[in-house]
């Protein structure tokens, strides 16, 4: 089942703050985010198990609510290069199959 | 280090025709997996492997549809009797499985036409 994420879009001035939600109706295991620009293939960004680990970027932050099935990720004094198209993955137990949301696409302007 | 590989990087075929999409992924990664992604859509899920066996092949839409990795590392898509409805951009990722973490490292993508 695939997550819901929003907004579908967003557009923002450099240095501008944003947050994109991904919501599922079933339990989650983890969710994993990735930022594509067009033409480009996926790139990784963060991971956030079940339980509160999580691995990624530096200047990239989520939170995950397990009580909600609910991740958001937050950016952050936005520049040129957030540009692009996000994507919250999830998976529902430990069996690497992840779904994608749809994709929430950010623009940023100078 | 190289990353995920695909070749080709665009393929324009006739509706009915055969064609096989290759993967090259990070060297030492264990699982793999191939996603299909329409436009304006997130990828979806066809297939995940881990090591030369297909542990998950639930996403494959039917019969036409196939994948091998004969000796753990390549891996081949193949689809039979293609049909329109199959032009999308076929994107194959990989990952490692022993950290406990999942992340999956993305190729570019082949580029599937079919006239």
């Amino acid at each position: 089942q695939q997550p819901v994420q929003s907004p579908q879009a967003v557009i923002l001035r450099e240095g501008e703050d944003a947050v994109i939600n991904c919501s599922s109706s079933k339990a989650l295991y983890s969710v994993h985010w990735y930022r594509q620009k067009h033409g480009e293939a996926p790139v990784f960004l963060m991971i956030l198990l079940k339980g509160g680990e999580q691995k990624g970027h530096e200047k990239i932050s989520a939170s995950f609510n397990e009580k909600k099935q609910q991740s958001s990720l937050y950016l952050t004094a936005s520049q040129l290069s957030y540009s692009g198209t996000y994507f919250c993955g999830t998976e529902f137990q430990a069996d690497y199959k992840l779904s994608f949301g749809a994709g929430t696409t950010v623009t940023v302007r100078a | 280090g190289a990353g995920v590989s695909q070749t080709p990087s665009n393929k324009v075929t006739e509706k009915g025709k055969y064609v096989e999409l290759r993967c090259d992924p990070i060297s030492g990664h264990t699982a793999l997996y191939w996603y299909r992604q329409s436009l304006g859509q997130g990828p979806e899920f066809l297939i995940y492997f881990q090591g030369t066996g297909a542990a998950d092949d639930s996403g494959l839409p039917n019969d036409r549809f196939f994948a091998v990795r004969p000796e753990g590392s390549v891996s081949t898509l193949k689809i039979q009797r293609t049909e329109r409805g199959d032009s999308a951009v076929y994107l194959c990722a990989s990952s490692s499985t022993g950290t406990g973490y999942n992340e999956q490292f993305f190729g570019p993508g082949t580029r599937l036409t079919v006239l």
